[in-house]
């Protein structure tokens, strides 16, 4: 099976900051990849699929890229409201894997 | 505005069996794939199972297709699952979501349910 590594585990951040967050897989899965936010205590909430499209409602703030085996998400101004843990998924077919989770905080 | 509400969950002893439903309204619901996705306390995100819009295709991680079994009842806008054989390690918060495709069987997952939480203790 396709395994999803994301890097870092844990980062803290300024607010203002650019945030970068990686999400490699250990096969290329073409651009079938999903991004995830968990606030705590709270449910997932759906970001963005295909990559890069950001599901409607999403603030611009939030971006995405990559295909292949390589992706990204990056927030350009990190705001408080933006601490959470942050998920990317596979779903180019089963099983859908998510990778381990960045938890983004505020230096 | 889409709904998806879980129950079943409980307190049981290893060994044990359970299901847990969850109930779904606000949107067709025999037109997409469902998932059951898991979270233990203070860790990260499992995906479990999938079923297809017409139940007659199911997935599940390579760690649990043994002991779990999911369904569905379309006529009742329903999600299943059954947990046989439970262990500790299966304490978790257990997802219900939806998946954002029109009958198409892997995507991501649009919604999500409040979770439902399964503890399994002595």
């Amino acid at each position: 099976d396709i395994q999803m590594t994301q890097s870092p585990s844990s980062l803290s951040a300024s607010v203002g900051d650019r945030v970068t967050i990686t999400c490699r897989a250990s096969q290329g899965i073409s651009n079938y990849l999903a991004w995830y936010q968990q606030k705590p205590g709270e449910v997932p909430k759906f970001l963005i699929y295909a990559a890069s499209a950001l599901q409607s409602g999403v603030p611009s703030r939030f971006s995405a890229s990559g295909s292949g085996a390589d992706f990204t998400l990056t927030i350009s101004g990190l705001r408080p409201d933006d601490v959470a843990t942050y998920y990317c998924q596979k779903y180019n077919s089963a099983p859908l894997t998510f990778g381990g989770g960045t938890k983004v905080e505020i230096k | 505005e889409v709904q998806l509400v879980e129950s079943g969950g409980v307190v049981v002893q290893p060994g044990g069996s359970l299901r847990l439903s969850c109930a779904a309204s606000g949107f067709t619901f025999d037109n997409y794939t469902m998932h059951w996705v898991r979270q233990a306390p203070g860790q990260g995100l499992e995906w479990v199972s999938l079923i297809s819009w017409n139940g007659d295709s199911t997935n599940y991680a390579d760690s649990l297709k043994d002991r779990f079994t999911i369904s569905r009842d379309n006529s009742k806008n329903s999600l299943f699952l059954q947990i046989n054989s439970l262990r500790i390690e299966d304490t978790a918060f257990y997802y219900c979501a939806k998946g954002l495709y029109y009958r198409v069987l892997t995507g991501p997952l649009d919604y999500w349910g409040q979770g439902a939480l399964v503890t399994v203790s002595s």
